[in-house]
């Protein structure tokens, strides 16, 4: 089945300790984004990745890191997690940032809270 | 960055009655996307618009784009209660960076 899978969907941690959420498209698809959806505040861009090796600042990228070391994967990388990054995650994928334009696949999601 | 407005911001119907929400943009946009996101699951892609003016339909659902290309609207007719979620609409220009407008929270009363 065509998907994209994030691990985990809910996790409690504390303020400072290094973590990473994972996501991974078993579609073969060169694009990768990440969102953070917050209550009033609808979806907001992370970070994205064109293709492997290949990453760019969204609109809110600040206390993030992300990887493209292989087309499938594309980790999100919080180094010192603080409160005010308590949110719903997204990891969504296309076949190409263009035909993103018609659309992308989401994963289900990862409930982030920091203590 | 951008910001596009989502109203109403919750709504409650009652079974079989037609739905309109719309999204606004401070800036033209040439790709419009309308999302549906049930509790606990991502959002999924329900129409997307291409050109100024354009009418599409999916099913009950009808979306337009906007002939300033800075709003877009989304009607859905004779609701049911499988019709509950949030409704996002999303604007890009280059297929690289989206923004997505705050949600339309809907709720379908039987």
């Amino acid at each position: 089945e065509a998907q994209v899978t994030q691990n985990p969907r809910y996790l409690i941690t504390v303020t400072g300790k290094k973590l990473t959420v994972t996501c991974s498209q078993n579609m073969n698809h060169e694009y990768m984004s990440w969102y953070r959806q917050d209550p009033g505040l609808g979806l907001r861009q992370i970070y994205y990745s064109m293709n492997v090796e290949v990453t760019d600042k969204g609109d809110v990228p600040e206390g993030y890191k992300v990887s493209r070391k292989e087309k499938r994967n594309f980790p999100l990388i919080l180094e010192s997690p603080s409160p005010n990054q308590t949110s719903l995650y997204f990891c969504a994928s296309s076949l190409s940032g263009v035909l993103a334009m018609r659309g992308y696949t989401f994963g289900s999601g990862t409930r982030l809270t920091v203590v | 960055g951008q910001q596009l407005n989502q109203s109403p911001q919750s709504m409650f119907i009652q079974e079989g009655e037609d739905v309109s929400m719309n999204c606004t943009s401070s800036s033209i946009f040439n790709t419009w996307l309308w999302y549906k996101q049930d509790p606990g699951e991502g959002p999924v892609l329900l129409i997307a618009l291409y050109k100024a003016g354009e009418l599409t339909s999916n099913g009950r659902l009808t979306a337009q784009f906007g002939i300033t290309r800075k709003d877009s609207f989304l009607n859905i007719s004779a609701s049911i209660p499988s019709d509950v979620g949030i409704y996002f609409c999303a604007g890009t220009n280059t297929g690289n960076q989206f923004y997505f407008g705050t949600g339309t929270s809907l709720t379908v009363i039987p």
